[in-house]
């Protein structure tokens, strides 16, 4: 138990649905991130929320839309997904303490896009 | 720019059998670096870290080096278990958006440990 849970576990979903991914810390963090595993390729990080404020990456495709109603929780919401989406959708937090600092991840959401 | 290489899996070692998974690692300034884990069905978690040229993390019976000179941070153990079957990921820190940390990951090596 890392303190960082991730709902849903798995998620299947079509690509006209919208749905939402939640995470939440109760370690006290004030970064918390998105990350997205797809198979041999390097976690790629999505979105960051520093203080509740979102640093921005604008790499990511607008489908995605990140929500950090407060330092403990954080949300992703998706609409109108691609296959290629499918994915390990992981979230982690950290405290803001300096380049040594360790993140704490949850254990993900495998999303699978039909 | 900031980048993590390491070696491809999967790895497949026999039980007491000696590790090493290569990584190296482009970064400008100095990062920290890191070695995570992953086990079946799990999220990352911290194995090991350094902060700093030729400091040495440790965790488990695992080591890893930070050697600035050929910026490398090699992940060894001298007697791999069973259970130590899990996919390995470098990552380093670095500044990102004002006072933000990056965690900028490897591709992970596969362990596979057989009895």
């Amino acid at each position: 138990e890392t303190g960082v849970t991730q709902t849903p576990r798995h998620l299947v979903m079509g690509m006209t649905n919208k749905k939402s991914l939640k995470c939440e810390q109760h370690l006290g963090h004030n970064a918390m991130y998105w990350y997205k595993q797809s198979a041999k390729k390097p976690l790629e990080l999505m979105f960051v929320y520093s203080l509740e404020e979102r640093v921005e990456n604008n790499s990511v495709p607008s489908r995605f839309s990140p929500e950090c109603p407060n330092s403990s929780h954080l949300f992703l919401h998706l609409h109108t997904l691609q296959p290629e989406d499918s994915a390990l959708y992981l979230c982690a937090s950290s405290r803001e303490a300096g380049l040594n600092t360790e993140a704490f991840f949850g254990q993900g959401t495998r999303l699978t896009v039909v | 720019g900031n980048s993590v290489t390491q070696m491809e899996g999967p790895v497949t070692l026999s039980e007491e059998a000696f590790l090493t998974i290569n990584c190296t690692y482009t970064a400008t300034g100095y990062p920290s670096l890191f070695w995570y884990v992953q086990y079946p069905g799990e999220g990352l978690q911290l194995l090991l870290k350094a902060t700093k040229a030729d400091d040495k993390g440790s965790n488990k019976g695992f080591e890893a080096t930070y050697r600035k000179e050929t910026t490398s941070f090699h992940l060894e153990k001298g007697s791999v278990q069973v259970s130590d079957s899990a996919v390995y990921f470098c990552a380093l820190t670095v500044r990102w958006g004002g006072a933000t940390n990056k965690l900028i990951f490897g591709t992970g090596t596969l362990l596979a440990v057989q009895p």
